[in-house]
């Protein structure tokens, strides 16, 4: 079946420092890539929404200057915390849509725990 | 615009015994209705989803969910549950209509299962 890959899977990092986390679909192209960010014991809230070759999407109250995303090819998203704080620290998952003729899939990646100190 | 409502943060179950997660949507438009299970510290997969025809779902793990309309509900079941089946488990719902397809959760439900 298809598969997100998402890295770093989890980081640590120094406050004030950026950090870039990948999101690849490895056997689809996907034109669409959903970004989400979950805090503990809450649900996954949208932050943007990504297509190839054009600006993000952001979610209502999502800084854009401060979380970069680029969907520079169809098999690749990018997102970048920038100037990293200790409210930033979450878990942040992507999520693929794959067209397989009218039938759309969804396909998320593992994640990656962000912890800012 | 869509939400979900999930009742239940928690629900303890004993090994074997049947359970249903709850799960209330609301949305001016046609929507289609999604389960997730979440495992600790990875991504989430999909359960089941609806997105047309026949009420009733059926997804892997031995789940299977209903979709109903007049209740705008969408509660997961399953008749015998495993110490495996522990996990965080997200109801979803998107737009049915063509175009964006990003997803609305729920809040979740904690499925504890103890021996």
């Amino acid at each position: 079946g298809a598969v997100v890959s998402q890295h770093p899977s989890r980081v640590i990092c120094k406050s004030g420092t950026s950090v870039k986390i990948e999101c690849r679909s490895l056997d689809f192209q996907a034109t669409t890539m959903f970004w989400y960010r979950q805090f503990p014991k809450q649900s996954l809230m949208l932050m943007a929404t990504s297509n190839e070759g054009s600006k993000a999407t952001y979610e209502q109250g999502v800084e854009k200057d401060k979380f970069l995303i680029n969907h520079a090819s169809l098999t690749l998203s990018t997102l970048t915390v920038t100037s990293a704080h200790p409210e930033d620290s979450s878990f942040y998952i992507c999520s693929a849509r794959d067209y397989l003729g009218s039938n759309e899939k969804l396909f998320f990646g593992s994640g990656t725990q962000l912890s800012v100190l | 615009a869509q939400s979900v409502t999930q009742l239940d943060s928690q629900v303890p179950v004993f090994e074997e015994a049947p359970v249903e997660l709850r799960c209330n949507y609301s949305s001016s438009v046609s929507v289609y209705l999604f389960w997730y299970v979440q495992y600790p510290n990875q991504g989430l997969q999909l359960l089941l989803k609806y997105l047309s025809g026949s009420t009733l779902v059926k997804g892997i793990n031995g789940f299977e969910a209903e979709f109903n309309k007049s209740q705008t509900s969408f509660h997961l079941r399953k008749p015998s549950v495993h110490i495996s089946d522990t996990a965080e488990y997200f109801c979803a719902v998107s737009d049915g209509r063509a175009g964006r397809r990003a997803l609305t959760f729920g809040s979740g439900t904690r499925l504890q299962v103890q021996p």
